[in-house]
Parts: structure tokens; C-alpha cells; sequence
């Protein structure tokens, strides 16, 4: 009965590889985001979706695509990984949009690129 | 660029004291404050939200808004071991559609 759920959770992968991280809730929740947490733990928006619509793509490079296949899903494909990749990739939900009544997160995804 | 800024700590504080974290937030229109607290290697859970001036308080937590200043607190009464994480306050953008993070406090509950 997990609320959101990301897999893989930890992914360890070589530099110039490509990969993907998925996450699904099962909150009835509209609009799904994935954050970046660095070393530092700060948490900085990449993209947003409402309703299978992109409304977020912050300053990313173009190596990282979503897609959302439908509200409950959402996925991020990293092409051509590189070292500054590595991070904690978080994947949230939240009834309506922006995070006016706040979030719930995924567990995480641990991206170690070596 | 709208910013939320917390210190980042850590802040020490002996079992059964009060803890007080802070933050302040550069977008006058915000409406809504959250407080997220975040255990060590794992995701962020939501604690607290506040909405209007004042102190909203919800078991040994107290969340405080200052709306003219800007500036949102965490009480934690009774500080347990099991509270120490790191505490993130986080804004809803007016007029967008993200929540911004501050960079988050580091507790620690000395036993």
C-alpha cells in the first residue's frame, strides 16, 4: 500500500550510460515532480507534470527526459550519464499543483555514476 | 530568484529541550509554509503546515508565521533522540508551480 513508490533504489551505473528511474503513486494525487538532492541535501525541482502535462522543466540539461504515461506514473530517463549526475533523486506527489498542500515523497533513488 | 534560507547547523540541544528552528523566505507572496522532516538516508516526510499568522501547534510541535517579516519557525517541546534529522522549511512559489526548499537544518538530540 505504498503511497509513492520509485525503483530502482539504489542504482550504481558507469559513466556515458543511460538510464531510467520509475515511479508510480496510487494517492488519486494530479500533479507528480522529480526533485535532485545533492551532497549538500539540498533539494532542487527538476521537472513537473499535472496530469500527464509538463508544467516544470527547470534549467536541466537535455540528457534528462521525463515522460508520464498517465497521472499516476511518472519516469526519468538519463542518457550518456556523467560523474555530477550522481545524487539522490527523488520523486513526489501532491494534490493540485506547486505543492500548495505539500508533498509526499518516494523513497528515493541512491544514483551513483562511477 | 525566490529563496527560502534556513542555518544549516547543526544545532545541539540536550534531551527534553526545546528546539527551535528557523527560517526566512523571499517571496512576499507566499501563503502556505511547510516543515519537512528528513531522517538520514531516507525521504522527506511533511510534518507541519501553516497557513496564517500566528502559532499552529500539533502535539509537541509548534509551528510559527510572521508574515511581514517573513520569517517561519519549528518548535519541537520535549526534544527526544528520535528527533534528530534534518528539518527542511519549503514555500510554495506564488504564481508557479514548484515548492522551494531551503538547504535544511541538521538536529541533533543529545541522549
Amino acid at each position: 500500500d505504498t503511497a509513492v513508490s520509485q525503483t530502482p533504489k539504489y542504482l550504481v551505473t558507469q559513466m556515458g550510460n543511460d538510464k531510467s528511474i520509475k515511479c508510480e503513486q496510487n494517492l488519486g494525487h494530479d500533479t507528480m515532480y522529480w526533485y535532485k538532492q545533492d551532497s549538500k541535501k539540498f533539494l532542487k525541482i527538476m521537472f513537473s507534470y499535472n496530469n500527464k502535462e509538463l508544467i516544470i522543466n527547470e534549467t536541466v540539461p537535455n540528457r534528462f527526459s521525463p515522460k508520464s504515461p498517465d497521472k499516476a506514473h511518472l519516469n526519468l530517463h538519463i542518457n550518456s550519464l556523467e560523474l555530477g549526475d550522481s545524487a539522490v533523486y527523488f520523486c513526489a506527489s501532491s494534490p493540485g499543483v506547486g505543492g500548495a498542500y505539500g508533498y509526499t515523497f518516494g523513497s528515493g533513488t541512491r544514483l551513483t555514476v562511477v | 530568484q525566490k529563496e527560502v534560507e534556513q542555518n544549516s547547523g547543526p544545532l545541539s540541544v540536550p534531551e527534553g529541550a526545546i528546539a527551535s528552528l528557523n527560517c526566512t523566505y523571499s517571496d512576499r507572496g507566499s501563503q502556505s509554509f511547510f516543515w519537512y522532516r528528513q531522517y538520514s538516508g531516507k525521504s522527506p516526510e511533511l510534518i507541519m503546515f501553516i497557513y496564517s499568522n500566528g502559532d499552529k501547534e500539533d502535539g509537541r510541535f509548534t509551528a510559527q508565521l510572521n508574515k511581514a517579516s517573513q520569517y517561519v519557525s519549528l518548535l519541537i517541546r520535549d526534544s527526544q533522540p528520535s528527533d534528530s534529522a534534518t528539518y527542511l522549511c519549503a514555500v510554495p512559489n506564488t504564481g508557479g508551480f514548484k515548492t522551494i526548499f531551503g538547504a535544511g537544518t541538521r538536529l541533533f538530540v543529545k541522549a
